[in-house]
């Protein structure tokens, strides 16, 4: 089973709303990630958990705020947005090892912000 | 300088030619190496690893040559349905546990009747 389950699959929000995206793998890997993607541009790096802790933060800014509750689920909440941050959110997970291995890719959360 | 870099495309072919995806990165350090490839308004989806030796997966073959921080896939007998986004992705391990996918701007190929 190399599924990623990302809900909802759309959402849309007003600036001030509060709202989370939510991601699920049952594939045993400690790695997850979360990715932004405007249209006709590659995803972009956004967080990475490794073991339920964040190691990675590209500088996102604070109205997105990553959490990891355990080693399937994967959380992004949402607050105060911008209409700039209307985009495909993309969850992935991998197995946590140096060399680096695939990542399994969620079918996104299309997200408009109004 | 990019950290991966692929042909801009888009790539226009026919049924049947064989097309050529090159993608350079700057990280000597890195890992790991995958094609990906994206439907539109779908998530990408793996297609290959890519390893030193080159592999093959039926019309499908990729080379990595570290040396030159060079990456290549090649199909060959082109099908209507490999029409989408062939994303070239690095993972750039900066010493933890888990890697960082950095992904190429995409080459669109739209094979045609």
């Amino acid at each position: 089973d190399t599924e990623v389950t990302q809900t909802p699959k759309h959402l849309v929000m007003g600036m001030t709303n509060k709202k989370s995206l939510k991601c699920e793998q049952h594939m045993g890997h400690r790695a997850m990630y979360w990715y932004k993607q405007k249209a006709k541009k590659p995803p972009e790096l956004m967080f990475v958990y490794s073991y339920e802790k964040l190691s990675i933060n590209e500088s996102v800014p604070s109205r997105f705020s990553p959490e990891c509750p355990n080693s399937s689920l994967l959380n992004l909440h949402l607050h105060a947005l911008q209409p700039e941050d209307s985009a495909l959110y993309l969850c992935a997970s991998s197995q946590a090892r140096q060399r680096g291995t695939e990542a399994f890719f969620g079918q996104g959360t299309r997200l408009t912000v109004v | 300088r990019k950290e991966v870099e692929q042909d801009p495309g888009p790539f226009n072919v026919p049924e049947g030619a064989t097309v050529a995806f090159n993608c350079t990165y700057s990280n000597s350090a890195s890992q790991s190496f995958f094609w990906y490839r994206q439907d539109c308004r779908k998530e990408p989806k793996l297609l290959m690893s890519v390893y030193s030796s080159g592999n093959e997966d039926g019309r499908f073959t990729a080379q990595l040559n570290r040396a030159s921080q060079y990456i290549s896939l090649l199909i060959r007998d082109s099908k209507l349905s490999d029409s989408a986004t062939y994303l070239c992705v690095v993972n750039m391990n900066y010493g933890g546990s888990q890697g960082n996918l950095i992904f190429g701007k995409g080459t669109k190929l739209s094979v045609k009747p």
